[in-house]
């Protein structure tokens, strides 16, 4: 069973720019996680989806963050436009209950220049 | 101050010792998770508890509800356990510790 896959791993993009993560769940997983690491600092949640729904959207910092779920399958977040402090790592993580066991993500290393 | 606490910071260990991490948090939660996240970047979920204990093969986790107060265990340490181990509770929302570097030496 493959686990749950982000792209890009590593994405360099310019202040201003705009950037889009992409997350596919492991298959029938309900639930969504995003959350991000900035340098230095612990794991922040950003936000849950369950299936195509945002259920808990209290972590995402402004709205220069959007994520979608369309059709309940992968998920996306858009940042846009990007500035410095967004720069750390975006995990995205994927569970078929809530709660339940999260299952991660590599990752995607975000540098904002 | 972070409402999930960890200790200690960093860690090293002979292989062979048994070593403890702890986790303290100051909210409300519905379970808690302990993960390991991999030199390469990796996050793997070891356990998801809400009450007692639980063991995989050498690892050993223990929750108190009452104290707020988590425990990671591994047995007969080895080099390949050398990672940075993270605590997340959850509470109306996922909420995690800065992590324990874990390095253990041959």
């Amino acid at each position: 069973e493959a686990g749950v896959t982000q792209f890009p791993s590593h994405s360099v993009i310019e202040k201003g720019q705009t950037v889009t993560l992409r997350c596919d769940p492991i298959s029938g997983h309900d639930n969504l996680y995003w959350y991000r690491r900035v340098m230095g600092k612990e794991i922040k949640f950003l936000l849950h989806f369950v299936k195509e729904s945002k259920q808990d959207e209290s972590g995402m910092p402004n709205n220069r963050f959007l994520a979608e779920r369309t059709g309940g399958t992968y998920s996306t977040l858009k940042v846009q436009p990007a500035e410095l402090e967004d720069s750390g790592v975006y995990f995205c993580a994927s569970s078929q209950n809530s709660p339940d066991t999260q299952y991660f993500g590599p990752g995607t290393r975000l540098t904002v220049l | 101050k972070n409402e999930v606490e960890q200790s200690p910071q960093n860690l090293t260990a002979q292989e062979g010792e048994f070593i403890t991490i702890n986790c303290s948090y100051s909210v409300g939660i519905s379970a808690l998770h302990w993960l390991q996240q991999h030199p390469g970047g990796g996050i793997v979920s070891l356990f998801m508890l809400s009450s007692g204990k639980k063991k995989h093969g050498r690892l050993i986790a223990t929750i108190n509800i009452q104290e707020k107060h988590s425990s990671l265990h591994i047995t007969a340490s080895h080099p390949r356990d050398s990672a940075v181990y993270i605590c997340a509770v959850r509470g109306n929302d996922m909420r995690f510790g800065a992590g324990t570097r874990l390095t253990v030496k041959p």
